[in-house]
């Protein structure tokens, strides 16, 4: 069964360096998505991407966040300067086609320290 | 705002027993709402899914009833196995055709007693 793909599965770093949190969505997915769970908290959307450009972004995604599609496999998560509230579990998701199941990768554990 | 909200954040059941778990969504507009299951360390699951052209749907040992009335979902699951302790959230999408941003319940924990 076809599955969206995270790396790493964790990833510690210092308050104020750059991460990448990388996903590969399902191959013949149109619509791609980050979302993050802090820890015993409920899971809060980020962003949602589609034809190449951001659709929809919430207040958690500011100017510290970017994403990108640099190619026809590959969906990344950039934080610019981490700050010690972005620790959480990072997942992207994916759908095929509008208003269809959200299918969720494994996640991403970051620990800003 | 528009939110998605759940009655009970716990609940216990003995293995065999029927479980019920409910959620309330405030926006009238959603038309499309999926329960996720999720493990501890992993990523949500899909269970099921329904449109609100439906007011309930089954599949194997889940099923799910969708009240528009009063804004209403649940997650019924029969026969609870210890494989099912889990989190379980609701989702529902306030902007179909648009965004397509999934809006995500508190989540409840259910814990199956041997």
């Amino acid at each position: 069964e076809p599955e969206v793909t995270q790396t790493p599965s964790h990833q510690v770093t210092q308050m104020g360096q750059e991460v990448i949190l990388r996903c590969v969505p399902i191959s013949n997915h149109l619509y791609f998505y980050w979302y993050r769970q802090i820890l015993g908290q409920k899971v809060e959307f980020l962003v949602s991407f589609y034809n190449n450009e951001i659709s929809e972004k919430s207040e958690i995604f500011d100017d510290q966040f970017s994403v990108e599609r640099p190619d026809g496999s590959n969906f990344t998560l950039k934080i610019r300067s981490t700050k010690l509230e972005d620790s959480a579990m990072y997942f992207c998701a994916s759908m095929g086609r509008t208003n269809e199941k959200l299918f969720f990768g494994s996640g991403t554990q970051l620990s800003v320290l | 705002g528009e939110s998605v909200g759940l009655h009970l954040p716990t609940l216990s059941v003995q293995e065999g027993d029927n479980s019920i778990i409910n959620c309330a969504y405030s926006n009238s507009a959603s038309d499309y709402f999926i329960w996720y299951k999720q493990e501890s360390g992993k990523g949500p699951q899909f269970i099921i899914d329904i449109r609100s052209n439906m007011d309930k749907r089954q599949g194997q040992r889940v099923t799910v009833l969708l009240n528009k009335t009063v804004k209403h979902l649940s997650l019924q699951i029969a026969a609870t196995q210890p494989g099912d302790s889990a989190v379980y959230f609701c989702a529902e999408n306030p902007s179909p055709g648009y965004g397509q941003n999934f809006v995500f319940g508190p989540g409840t924990r259910l814990s199956v007693l041997p």
